[in-house]
C-alpha cells in the first residue's frame, strides 16, 4: 500500500524567498518518488524524480528534493522563488511500473511580489 | 520524447449530449493509459486504467456506463462522457506510462480537457 501526505494545501512566499513544499510518503516496497507541477488549465509536468540513485535530486526550474528514508520524506525546495513558480505542486509515490502512481492532494504555491 | 496530447482542450455541450475526449501518445506506444478527473482545488482522482485491446478497469465509484473508455490502438485512448449532465463538468486528464519511465511508474500527462455541461 502507498500513500502521500502533503503538508499545507497552500504555501505563500515572497519573490526571492526560499520555497519549501513538504511531502511525506508511505510505501510497502522501495519507493519511486515524483514531484509534478500543474499550471492553471494544464496537465501535469514532471519536475523531478527519485529512482534510488542519488538521494538529492535536481529538477527543472531550479527545484530540488531530498529523499530521506528515515523520515519518509521527499520535500521540494528552491532557494529563490520566482513569480513564474506560482502553480499547484503534486508529490507522488510509486512502487514501480506494476504499481499505480499515488498522488498527494497538492500544494498551491503563490508568490508575492 | 514521451509526449501525450489531448483533444479538445475545452468543450462546452448541452445536457444530455455525449462528448468524446481523445488522448494520443505522439512518439511512443502506450500499452497503458490512465484517465483522471480533477475537481476545482482538488487533487487528481483516478477514474480508470485503460489497456490496449482490453476493457478498461474502473476505480470504485466510477460509472463505467457513463464514462466509456476505449483503447483501440497503442497510441489512442478515448473517453466518452455519455448523456452528460452539469455535475460531469470537470477537468479530465489522461496520462500514459512508457518504458521511457524506466520502470519507475512515472506517468506522462496530456494537457487536459475542460468539460462544461450547460
Amino acid at each position: 500500500a502507498q500513500s502521500v501526505t502533503q503538508l499545507g494545501s497552500h504555501v505563500s512566499v515572497s519573490e526571492g524567498a526560499l520555497v519549501l513544499l513538504r511531502c511525506n510518503y508511505s510505501s510497502s516496497v522501495p519507493p519511486y518518488l515524483f514531484w509534478y507541477v500543474q499550471y492553471p488549465n494544464q496537465g501535469l509536468q514532471l519536475l523531478l524524480k527519485y529512482t534510488s540513485a542519488a538521494t538529492l535530486v535536481k529538477g527543472i526550474n531550479g527545484f530540488e528534493a531530498e529523499f530521506k528514508k528515515s523520515e519518509t520524506s521527499f520535500h521540494l525546495t528552491k532557494p529563490s522563488a520566482h513569480m513564474s513558480d506560482a502553480a499547484e505542486y503534486f508529490c507522488a509515490v510509486s512502487g514501480g511500473s506494476n504499481y499505480k502512481l499515488t498522488f498527494g492532494k497538492g500544494t498551491l504555491l503563490t508568490v508575492n511580489p | 520524447g514521451a509526449v501525450v496530447s489531448q483533444h479538445p482542450s475545452r468543450v462546452i455541450c448541452k445536457s444530455g449530449t455525449s462528448v468524446k475526449i481523445e488522448c494520443r501518445s505522439l512518439d511512443f506506444q502506450a500499452t497503458t493509459m490512465f484517465w483522471y478527473r480533477q475537481f476545482p482545488k482538488k487533487s487528481l482522482m483516478l477514474m480508470a486504467t485503460s489497456n490496449e485491446g482490453s476493457k478498461a478497469t474502473y476505480e470504485q465509484g466510477v460509472e463505467k456506463d457513463k464514462f466509456l473508455i476505449n483503447h483501440a490502438s497503442l497510441t489512442l485512448s478515448t473517453l466518452t462522457v455519455t448523456s452528460a449532465h452539469p455535475e460531469d463538468s470537470s477537468f479530465y486528464i489522461c496520462s500514459a506510462s512508457t518504458l521511457a519511465g524506466g520502470g519507475t511508474g512515472e506517468l506522462f500527462f496530456g494537457e487536459g480537457s475542460r468539460l462544461t455541461v450547460l
